[in-house]
């Protein structure tokens, strides 16, 4: 079975500061990991997947995640916040077509991000 | 490509009353889905689908039915209106190779009943 759990839902950073938003996953089979944002009153948008090849993945607008197999996670990252970085973020996991769930996409509680002028 | 649009945008539902949601997606993905969204909660599966003809349930089906009569078009159907249906509510597709297993959203519908 597959479940995502983001730790914090609220983070508030400053202008200019590291953005980290936590994700930690469960997954029966290799995971496929994704990061969505979701801006006010619009539909999610994907910023960024992992589908077992580089580790280290880059996404739009600066975003970058890690997946490291050791501590189940996929932690987003951005070195210097922007204030128009300010939305919902929501984390997903999927078995990637290679288990029984057939590649739904299970998704974390989301992580709501303020940045502070 | 429109990508996956969704109507109406808002709509006001008195108890009891029945509507439907309309999703529809131009890429020829085999898999759609529909999501309620409430605030805190992250988004939970109502309905899907594997292809035309094929749908299934998720985790939150009560109040719901859907139909996939064509690719491209997978109405969600809300009979007997609750307030407990007050949500925003998305639509997803996704092409279900396995290069491609991101699923691509609707921009919603925001659905208030009272």
């Amino acid at each position: 079975a597959q479940s995502v759990t983001q730790l914090g839902s609220h983070v508030s950073v400053s202008e200019g500061a590291l953005v980290l938003l936590r994700c930690n996953y469960s997954s029966s089979v290799p995971p496929y990991l994704f990061w969505y944002v979701q801006y006010p009153n619009q539909g999610l948008q994907l910023l960024l997947k992992y589908t077992s090849a580089a580790t280290l993945v880059k996404g739009i607008n600066g975003f970058e995640a890690e997946f490291k197999k050791s501590e189940t996670s996929f932690h987003l990252t951005k070195p210097s916040a922007h204030m128009s970085d300010a939305a919902e973020y929501f984390c997903a996991v999927s078995d990637g077509g290679r288990g029984s769930t057939l590649g739904r996409l299970y998704f974390g509680r989301g992580t709501q991000l303020t940045v502070w002028p | 490509n429109a990508g996956v649009t969704q109507t109406p945008k808002f709509r006001i539902l008195k108890i009891g009353q029945s509507m439907t949601l309309q999703c529809t997606q131009d890429m020829n993905h085999n898999y759609m889905y529909w999501y309620r969204q409430d605030p805190g909660m992250g988004l939970k599966l109502i309905y899907y689908s594997v292809g035309a003809g094929i749908t299934d349930k998720g985790e939150v089906p009560n109040g719901y039915n859907v139909s996939r009569s064509t690719t491209e078009d997978f109405p969600l159907r809300l009979e007997l209106a609750a307030p407990s249906q007050t949500s925003v509510y998305f639509c997803a597709s996704q092409g279900g190779s396995t290069t491609d297993y991101e699923q691509y959203f609707g921009p919603g519908t925001r659905l208030t009943v009272t």
